[in-house]
């Protein structure tokens, strides 16, 4: 099973401030399968992006994701009010998929 | 508009069996894996089960072996989860998810007695 970890924890930025998330995974993901989530209290993941670095379909482009083999990172650019969440890491192959344990980002 | 709206959740007693239904909409569903997932109360997201676009293949995690049944009905556009054997540890929230076209708004599970 591959293990992704998610750091750090908590993220504790200003609004208009950069937020830089990490996913690491214990074994090489391939970029197809890498993808983030937000969540926010009481509802359900929204899916930000999919293979690695594509955007899903009405995310804003101050979310962006890159990376490969066994980092990938999430870049929100200029943090908007609404982008205070929590953001989980995916990794999918064709037989199983696990997420990381979630980074929750805060207003500071 | 993508849509994916899970039904049948509820409270069941432990032992207890429950069909959990999701109805996509707004993507070639018989096009795309798809998948349910959980979340406990205060936890993380975990993966339940994931089924090929023609319900050749069917994956699950460890704990729901022998228990759960991930199915699909293309020409309905629906995707199905069969629970049997229902423990206290499967109350959570069940997502039907989409790894490319999003995810529903949950259907909640409790197991009690």
């Amino acid at each position: 099973e591959i293990v992704l970890t998610q750091s750090p924890g908590t993220l504790s930025l200003s609004p208009g401030e950069r937020a830089t998330l990490s996913c690491r995974a214990s074994q090489s993901v391939s970029n197809t399968y890498l993808g983030w989530y937000q969540q926010k209290p009481g509802q359900a993941p929204r899916l930000l992006i999919y293979a690695a670095s594509r955007r899903a379909t009405g995310i804003p482009d101050r979310f962006s994701g890159s990376g490969s083999g066994t980092d990938f990172t999430l870049t929100i650019s200029r943090l908007e009010p609404e982008d205070f969440a929590v953001y989980y890491c995916q990794q999918y192959s064709s037989s199983s998929c696990t997420f990381g344990q979630g980074t929750k980002v805060e207003i500071k | 508009e993508v849509q994916l709206v899970e039904s049948g959740g509820g409270l069941v007693q432990p032992g207890g069996s429950l069909r959990l239904s999701c109805v996509a909409s707004g993507f070639k569903f018989s096009n795309y894996w798809m998948n349910w997932v959980r979340q406990a109360p205060g936890k993380g997201l975990e993966w339940v089960a994931s089924i090929k676009t023609d319900g050749s293949e069917k994956y699950y995690v460890d704990s729901v072996k022998g228990r759960f049944t991930i199915s699909r009905d293309n020409a309905k556009n629906s995707l199905y989860l069969q629970m049997s054997s229902l423990r206290a540890e499967d109350t959570a929230v069940y997502y039907c998810a989409s790894n490319t076209n999003g995810w529903g708004q949950g259907t909640m599970v409790a197991v009690s007695s």
